[in-house]
């Protein structure tokens, strides 16, 4: 069975950092691309950024372009978030996705901004 | 980018009734469009994928259709636990693009 179980939210200032993890498990993680959705509250989908197998092909909604990193660890089965700059309106529900047709989700992990 | 149009933003059925949601994409995205279910408070859950395959595991009640910009996502019968937001999603180029979500509510 896929499991994957995201960390690291948490209330943070804005300006300030944050790194989310997602532990994946029950698949191959290192043949699959890995993504980022966040949901604000209240509020629909937001895809944030994806990365590929092997790292090789990376992308970013423009909203975060240069501000957050995305890279993953596949001995390590794990996939990782590094938010730096963070903003108010990056406060959200961070969801870690597998696949390019996006089939599984982990349950997310809560993100504040505020000061 | 594709900007993704549903429509209705929501709705309101009756448990058995057949229900349609539609998706316009901005532009030909051939039959890259994935359907996602989110229960309240839960994480969302993929339906479809490439238009019109079902995911492992999801009941032949659901269905999806389209190609080019029009898609649509019918659910057979509607039942209980099917009230949801739902929303189309495209996978056929970068940056991935959702639509607002159609909420089904109970009649």
């Amino acid at each position: 069975e896929v499991q994957l179980v995201e960390s690291g939210g948490g209330l943070v200032k804005p300006g300030g950092s944050l790194r989310l993890s997602c532990a994946a498990s029950g698949f191959t993680f290192g043949s699959y691309i890995v993504n980022w959705v966040r949901q604000a509250p209240g509020k629909g989908l937001e895809w944030v950024s994806s990365i590929s197998s092997t790292s090789a092909y990376i992308y970013y909604a423009d909203s975060v372009k240069g501000r957050f990193t995305i890279s993953r660890d596949n001995a390590k089965n794990s996939l990782f978030l590094q938010m730096n700059s963070l903003r108010a309106e990056d406060s959200a529900l961070y969801f870690c996705v597998t696949g390019n047709t996006f089939d599984n989700w982990g349950l997310g992990t809560l993100v504040t901004v505020s000061s | 980018d594709i900007q993704m149009t549903q429509s209705p933003s929501s709705l309101s059925a009756s448990v058995g009734d057949r229900v349609t949601i539609t998706c316009r994409a901005s532009q030909d995205i051939s039959n890259y469009v994935a359907w996602f279910q989110q229960r309240p408070g839960e994480a969302p859950k993929a339906l479809i994928y490439s238009a019109s395959r079902l995911q492992r595991g999801v009941p032949s009640k659901f269905s999806g259709s389209g190609s080019g910009t029009d898609f649509t996502l019918t659910i057979s019968s509607l039942q209980p636990e099917d009230f949801a937001t739902y929303y189309c999603q495209q996978h056929f180029v970068y940056p991935r693009t959702f639509g607002q979500g159609t909420k089904v509510e109970i009649k």
